[in-house]
């Protein structure tokens, strides 16, 4: 089974900050990492597929990069509706697996 | 466009069968993967399987020997059977799309919530 391990578990940001958060897979899976992002009481949204491609309809201050076992997501610009709770997932493997969750606060 | 919505008791009694479908309106079943994923309060997701329309299916090993997954393809449906369930199947079940195995889920459920209890 592939193991995937996100970085930090929360973390607290302002308004207006750049964020990051990592993805690490106990296994090369190639590109095939996607990001989603979760409200409370709502299902996850898929945000960037295939480490880097936007998922339509997301705006542009999300973007994705990495290859192999460690990924990011970054935000450039936080806005307020961003703070949710982000999870990663892979898709190399026919059995997925999501990572446990980065909770993103407001500070 | 598609949307997919899930079905099912809320309560089952420990040792019992949790039982859900999901019906998929505003486009066709046919040619995509279709899985479930659950959520226990508080906590992360967790990929319980997959099924195509052709009825093959991919299971999370965890959980394998306790799932079975069916598709009805005439009612646009898929489903989800948990058997002998405890306290800890208790979660939000969520049913969710993908084109391809090595694709994203780019649609999903409003998820249902189960509780498993006496």
């Amino acid at each position: 089974d592939i193991q995937m391990t996100q970085s930090p578990s929360s973390l607290s940001a302002s308004v207006g900050d750049r964020v990051t958060i990592t993805c690490r897979a106990s296994q090369s899976i190639s590109s095939y990492l996607n990001w989603y992002q979760q409200k409370p009481g709502k299902a996850p949204k898929l945000l960037i597929y295939a480490a880097s491609s936007l998922q339509s309809g997301v705006p542009s201050r999300f973007s994705g990069s990495g290859s192999g076992t460690d990924f990011t997501l970054t935000i450039s610009s936080l806005q307020p509706e961003d703070f949710a709770t982000y999870y990663c997932q892979q898709s190399y493997s026919t059995l997925d697996s999501f990572g446990q969750g980065t909770k993103l606060e407001i500070k | 466009q598609v949307q997919l919505q899930e079905s099912g008791p809320g309560l089952v009694k420990p040792s019992e069968t949790l039982s859900l479908t999901c019906t998929v309106s505003g486009g066709s079943i046919s040619s995509y993967y279709w899985s479930w994923i659950r959520q226990p309060a508080g906590k992360g997701l967790e990929w319980i399987g997959r099924i195509y329309t052709s009825g093959s299916t991919n299971y999370n090993p965890s959980l394998k020997s306790r799932v079975t997954m069916s598709v009805d393809t005439s009612k646009n449906q898929f489903s989800l059977k948990l058997s002998s369930v405890t306290a800890a199947d208790t979660a939000v079940y969520y049913c969710a799309r993908d084109t391809d195995p090595h694709d994203a889920f780019d649609i999903w459920g409003q998820g249902t919530m189960v509780t498993v209890s006496s």
